[in-house]
């Protein structure tokens, strides 16, 4: 079955730092990928997808992801993070050509901003 | 802009009282999810549903049920609610180029 890893539950970085949020995950090909954030008392946000070609992805808010097949990774970065960028994040899979299925989600990172 | 709809944004209910969620997508989208979130958990699916009448179980079914009479609504029914399933319920509904999620629906059962 598959699975995703986030591996940190709390990240603290100082407002005006760079961040990575690190995903790993278990398929046995390779599936569309996905970061979501999620504001408190809000639903989930699309910050981000990868389906094919480009391995460095583009997405709101100033934030990318670079997918390394041979580390079953999916990392989101963000060069220079805000106070609002305080929220959760989550790292999600689905089977490539998927859209009938539901997709999994990692466990989910909790960004904390330091002024 | 496309929009899921979940009806209500906090309910409280009672342990044993059936409860309906209910959600609606204006997109036309075959594919509509329930997930429930629990703090340290992430979501998980509870049922899905790729055509009217259809539904599949996901991870965690147990204690649940859905109904999909129309294209554009997808109800998760807890027929007995416990208060194991005091939990944020999030649908969405999805086409093969991606999901689009409702704003959730805290559920409290006392």
């Amino acid at each position: 079955a598959q699975s995703v890893t986030q591996p940190d539950i709390h990240i603290t970085v100082s407002e005006g730092a760079s961040l990575e949020l690190r995903c790993n995950y278990s398929y046995g090909a390779t599936p569309y990928l996905f970061w979501y954030v999620q504001s408190p008392g809000q639903g989930l946000q699309l910050l981000l997808k990868y389906f094919s070609g480009d391995t460095l992805v583009q997405g709101i808010k100033g934030f990318e992801a670079e997918f390394k097949r041979s580390q079953s990774s999916f990392n989101l970065r963000k060069p220079s993070v805000h106070w609002s960028d305080a929220a959760e994040y989550f790292c999600a899979v689905v089977p490539s050509g998927g859209g009938a299925d539901g997709l999994t989600f990692g466990k989910g990172t909790h960004l904390i901003i330091q002024p | 802009d496309v929009k899921v709809t979940q009806s209500s944004r906090y309910l409280v209910k009672r342990t044993g009282e059936k409860v309906f969620l209910e959600c609606v997508q204006d997109m036309d989208h075959e594919n509509m999810f329930w997930y429930r979130q629990d703090p340290g958990l992430g979501l998980r699916l509870i049922y899905f549903s790729y055509d009217v009448k259809m539904k599949e179980k996901g991870d965690i079914p147990e204690g649940y049920s859905v109904s999909r009479e129309k294209k554009e609504r997808f109800s998760l029914i807890l027929e007995s609610a416990s208060t194991n399933q005091t939990s944020m319920y999030l649908c969405a509904s999805s086409t093969v180029r991606g999901y689009t999620f409702g704003s959730g629906t805290r559920l409290t059962v006392v």
